[in-house]
């Protein structure tokens, strides 16, 4: 199975401003996937990224919001924009190896206050 | 109605004891299932995959499905520990919009010595 890393960890951030995550994949993977998962709550799909094409959301999630790049096989960023205590989260990267196994990383927690 | 329904738990077992975790879905396009465990802050770690009725077993685990009821089981045989974690149901329909997983809320399980 990949290995996925996420940076950063975990932050905490000031209401209004934006934060930039970083998932990296040992091996180059076709699709990659962004998840939050929120106090006591299952994990939702926020956006699918495909290498080369503009990310797909999911309902309830706009591109302003969270900007996804997608510039290479083994590398994608989630941002969170004009981030408010709401957005406070834990949010995960996932990959599939072109099956129906997801991988994901450790995720990033995020605080916002 | 959520698509797919998870006692959060706690649930709470002496060690070597025989532990069923369950989800129930809504949709009959869901075919292919899945179970992960998380460790407190940690990403979900798929253990076990599906996608027929029956029974699938991997040492001390079986994952069991019964679409006609639309019910999936994990049994965890000899419970120890280190099996404390939540742990997630998460299904795949077929409907050409990708691998999208639908979680379940999670169960969280604690193994007592």
């Amino acid at each position: 199975s990949a290995v996925i890393s996420q940076k950063p960890s975990r932050d905490i951030c000031q209401r209004g401003t934006s934060l930039t995550i970083q998932c990296q994949v040992d091996s180059q993977v076709t699709m990659m996937f962004w998840y939050r998962q929120q106090p006591g709550q299952s994990l939702t799909l926020i956006a699918t990224a495909n290498q080369g094409s503009e990310a797909t959301y999911e309902s309830g999630f706009v591109i302003d919001k969270f900007p996804i790049s997608r510039p290479n096989l083994t590398f994608s960023t989630l941002t969170v924009s004009n981030m408010s205590p709401e957005d406070s989260s834990i949010y995960l990267c996932s990959v599939d190896d072109n099956s129906y196994e997801q991988y994901f990383g450790p995720g990033t927690r995020l605080t916002v206050t | 109605q959520k698509e797919v329904e998870q006692d959060p738990g706690p649930l709470s077992v002496p060690e070597g004891a025989i532990v069923s975790l369950n989800c129930t879905y809504s949709n009959s396009a869901f075919q292919y299932f899945m179970w992960y465990r998380q460790y407190s802050r940690k990403g979900p770690e798929l253990l076990m995959y599906t996608y027929s009725s029956g029974n699938k077993e991997d040492g001390r685990f079986t994952a069991q499905v019964d679409k006609s009821s639309k019910y999936i089981s994990l049994f965890i045989r000899d419970s120890q520990p280190s099996d404390s974690a939540t742990y997630l149901c998460a299904l795949v329909a077929l409907t050409g919009g990708g691998n999208k997983l639908t979680f379940g809320t999670g169960t969280q399980l604690k193994v007592e010595l």
